[in-house]
Formats: C-alpha cells, structure tokens, sequence
C-alpha cells in the first residue's frame, strides 16, 4: 500500500504570508497527485489535480509542484477564509487512492 | 446542479449492520463510477470502494478493511448508490461520503462530495 506523508501537521500564519505545506509518498507516483480544501463540517473540495493543475475556479493563489515521491502545495497570500484542513492525495494505484494525513492551517 | 445527498447514518453496535444511501441528481448517474471514502474523526479520507458503471461490468472493489463485511450496489433505475455495514467494529466509525470523480478523467480525481452521513459504532 502506498503511504502519504504531510508535513508540518498544523501551521499558524498570518494574513498575506506564504503557506508551504509537503507531501512525500511511500513509492514513485508519478504526477498522480491531488490537493483538497476541508473546513470544519464540510465533505473536502478538490483545488489541485494531477500536481499541479488549477480547478476550475480555484483562486490562482493556490499551486501545486512535485512528481514521483515529494510534492509541494503553497498558499501565497494567505487569507481567512484559506483556514482549513488541507489533505494530499496519490491515484497511482486505482481504483483506490490514499489520503495524507492532513495540514492544519490556522491564522496567527 | 449535479448534487450527492446520503442518508441512513446512526449509532449502532458493534456486529450489528446499517445500510447507507446516496441519492444522485443532476447527472448522467448510470455513466459514472463512485466511490464511498470515510472520515475518522480527526482524521484524513480514507477510500472504502467502488463500483464501476453497469457498461463497465458494474465491477466492484473494497479496501481491506472491510473486505468481506460491507457491499457496494447501485439501483441506476432510481439514481441512487448503496453501501450495506455487516459486522461493524468501533473503527468503522466516521463519516461516510459517496463521491465520484473529475468527468473525462481516468479516475483518483474526486470533485463531486455528498454532505456525508455519520456512523457511530459503540458499546
């Protein structure tokens, strides 16, 4: 089975910073690589796909980089309405998927 | 508006079973694949299984977790997917989203989310 490791597991941050949170999978997956948005109560929403693609109607503050094993999800910007719980999630191996452990965001 | 809504979540003991509901409206329900994930609390996603569409066999996988003791089924007829819970343990507990994913994509590319129904298991 393939892991997926987050880090760090909470970050405070204030308005307008830069939020950089990393994802390192158990084995190679390519560029097989989600990023989901969770607020409290709320089912996750998709923000980036396949490493590095923008959805539709995600803010362009959000990004995404990385392929094979370590990837990078960045908020640059950071406003309240960013505070949430944000998941990784690898697809190399469908048709299950495995999700990080999740990045606490919070504003300081 | 394509919209998942699930229904049949409690608190039940553990051994006894429950059987979950989703609801499909505003897409082509028969055409797609879906997938239950759960939650733990405090916890991230995890997938529970799948059942392709009726064109693709209606195959069906499970994690192994509950391998053996949940089943997936769809009524296309009524837009609507299923999840039946035998022998439910504590660690079963959680809350339960019927999803599918990103339309034109190979799958793993979750953009559609039921609000989720919760499951408790306890003594």
């Amino acid at each position: 089975d393939i892991q997926m490791t987050q880090s760090p597991s909470s970050v405070s941050a204030s308005v307008g910073d830069r939020v950089t949170i990393t994802c390192q999978a158990s084995q190679d997956i390519r560029k097989y690589l989600n990023w989901y948005q969770q607020k409290p109560g709320k089912a996750p929403k998709l923000l980036i796909y396949e490493a590095s693609n923008l959805e539709t109607g995600v803010p362009s503050r959000f990004s995404g980089s990385g392929s094979g094993t370590d990837f990078t999800f960045t908020i640059n910007n950071l406003l309240p309405e960013d505070i949430a719980t944000y998941y990784c999630q690898e697809y190399d191996n469908l048709p299950s998927v495995t999700f990080g452990g999740g990045t606490k965001v919070e504003i300081k | 508006e394509a919209q998942l809504v699930e229904s049949g979540g409690g608190l039940v003991k553990p051994g006894e079973s429950l059987r979950l509901s989703c609801a499909a409206s505003g897409f082509s329900f028969r055409s797609v694949w879906m997938t239950w994930v759960r939650q733990a609390p405090g916890k991230g996603p995890e997938w529970v299984g799948h059942i392709k569409s009726k064109a693709y066999g209606e195959t069906i996988e499970y994690a192994a977790p509950v391998k053996g003791r949940f089943t997936i089924s769809r009524d296309d007829s009524k837009d609507t997917l299923f999840l039946q819970m035998n022998s439910l343990k504590i660690e079963d507990t959680g809350v339960y989203y019927c999803t599918t994913d990103k339309p034109y994509t190979a799958g793993g590319v979750i953009t559609l989310w039921g609000q989720g129904t919760l499951v408790t298991v306890s003594s």
